[in-house]
């Protein structure tokens, strides 16, 4: 069965510029996450989408970024006017569901390189 | 302020041996704690996972101690093989109630397996 899958891959993009990034989760996955990861830094979480609840954005780093999560499957991150300091690895991740007392483990897509020269 | 830490960002071992991976939190609220290894260019994947009210998970060649008192916990590999060559995060969530279940990561230990 496919795995979570991100795209784009890698990604270029001059300052000032907006990027959109996607994530497929697995299916039948409801939970879905965002982290990032900068150089030589652990995972930082960004956003939480649990069906049709409204998202956690507790971890969104500024207002210029924000995540869609389209009929409960599909998520964009869109980075509005890119600093140099967004250049990281974005990850996707999904999971079973976040029902109170239960938990699945996460399961993490391949990334998305994000340089912004 | 980390509130997961990995003090050591690289660890050598001979293949055979075992390795031994550490990993602090501060935060009293994590219930559930995991270890994730990532290859490069390839999302972490999840190894094996420990809740707080054990102090001992097995699975294989892989072991999570937890040591709640002292707010620690570790992972030995036995005996270490070269595809274990990889960077080990440690991660902690908060699963009790309702939340997101968002994991926070520790920034990573790099460990090599010398053939």
């Amino acid at each position: 069965g496919a795995g979570v899958s991100q795209s784009p891959s890698n990604k270029v993009t001059e300052k000032g510029k907006d990027v959109e990034l996607r994530c497929d989760p697995i299916s039948g996955h409801t939970a879905l996450y965002w982290y990032r990861q900068s150089l030589g830094q652990g995972l930082e979480f960004l956003i939480y989408f649990q069906g049709n609840s409204a998202p956690d954005k507790s971890g969104l780093p500024s207002d210029r970024f924000s995540a869609e999560r389209t009929g409960g499957s599909v998520s964009t991150l869109t980075i509005q006017r890119t600093q140099q300091e967004d250049s990281a690895v974005y990850l996707c991740a999904s999971s079973l569901g976040g029902l109170a007392g239960q938990s699945y483990e996460q399961y993490f897509g391949p990334g998305t390189r994000l340089t912004v020269t | 302020d980390q509130q997961v830490k990995q003090n050591s960002p690289s660890l050598s071992v001979q293949e055979g041996r075992i390795s031994i991976l550490n990993c602090d939190y501060t935060n009293s609220m994590f219930d559930y704690f995991l270890w994730y290894k990532k290859y490069p260019a390839e999302g972490p994947t999840f190894l094996i996972s420990i809740s707080s009210i054990k102090d001992k998970n097995e699975d294989g060649r892989f072991t999570v101690f937890l040591n709640k008192s002292a707010k620690h916990l570790s992972l030995h590999i036995v005996p270490s093989q070269p595809g274990d060559s990889a960077v080990y995060f440690c991660a902690a969530s908060v699963r009790s109630g309702a939340g997101s279940y968002q994991l926070t990561f520790g920034k990573g230990t790099k460990l090599s397996v010398i053939p």
